[in-house]
């Protein structure tokens, strides 16, 4: 089955760090990938959609100069929180389809942020 | 303004019944589900789905209903194991080949032995 991979899984820093979070589909390529943001019994929040070779398209409320989406290629996007605080603490998941599948989106493992 | 809602946030059900998680849904754009099943610090996992053009679709143990005119849908599982407990989130979208999901807030089952 498709699988993505989500790296690292967990991350410690200080705040003012930048984090660079890798998403790659294993077994299949994917040229649209999505960034999901979830606090604490809350949902799965749509940050942003990555295109690859094009520009992220991000949701309402969401800061593109903070949230830096790159898709270099068509089985890896890379999500950078720059200059992080405690505030963007948070479980950031990543999901790609197989290009040119209908069906269900798979998702990676996902990122848990803390700053300090 | 929530377009995909879970108003369970917990379930509890003894092993060997029937589980049964309910979502409503307020767009009427929405024409694909999907059930997906998470475990702590793990990210979500596929289980079933349904397009519009039917009212149920079953898998083993997994069957999810769609009563289009409710807006309403329900996933069944049955019977409940153990290994079922974790945080249920219904998810929808508008045709299947779209890529955009709008989830719910999940449901955490618990299957007590």
């Amino acid at each position: 089955g498709a699988v993505v991979s989500q790296h690292p899984s967990w991350v410690i820093c200080k705040s003012g760090t930048s984090v660079k979070i890798e998403c790659r589909s294993l077994d299949f390529q994917a040229t649209t990938m999505f960034w999901y943001r979830q606090f604490p019994k809350q949902s799965l929040m749509l940050m942003a959609t990555s295109n690859e070779g094009s520009k992220a398209t991000y949701e309402q409320g969401v800061e593109k100069d903070k949230f830096l989406i790159n898709h270099a290629s068509l089985t890896l996007s890379t999500l950078t929180v720059t200059s992080a605080h405690p505030e963007d603490s948070s479980f950031y998941i990543c999901s790609a389809r197989p290009q040119g599948v209908v069906g269900p989106q798979h998702f990676g493992d996902g990122t848990r942020l803390s700053i300090l | 303004d929530q377009q995909v809602k879970q108003n369970s946030p917990s379930l509890s059900v003894q092993e060997g019944r029937i589980s049964i998680l309910n979502c409503d849904y307020t767009n009427s754009m929405f024409d694909y589900f999907l059930w997906y099943k998470k475990y702590p610090a793990e990210g979500p996992t596929f289980l079933i789905s349904i397009s519009s053009i039917k009212d149920k679709n079953e898998d083993g143990r997994f069957t999810v209903f769609l009563n289009k005119s409710a807006k309403h849908l329900s996933l069944h599982i049955v019977p409940s194991q153990p290994g079922d407990s974790a945080v249920y989130f219904c998810a929808a979208t508008s045709g299947a080949g779209s890529y955009q999901l709008t989830f719910g807030k999940g449901t955490k089952l618990s299957v007590i032995p």
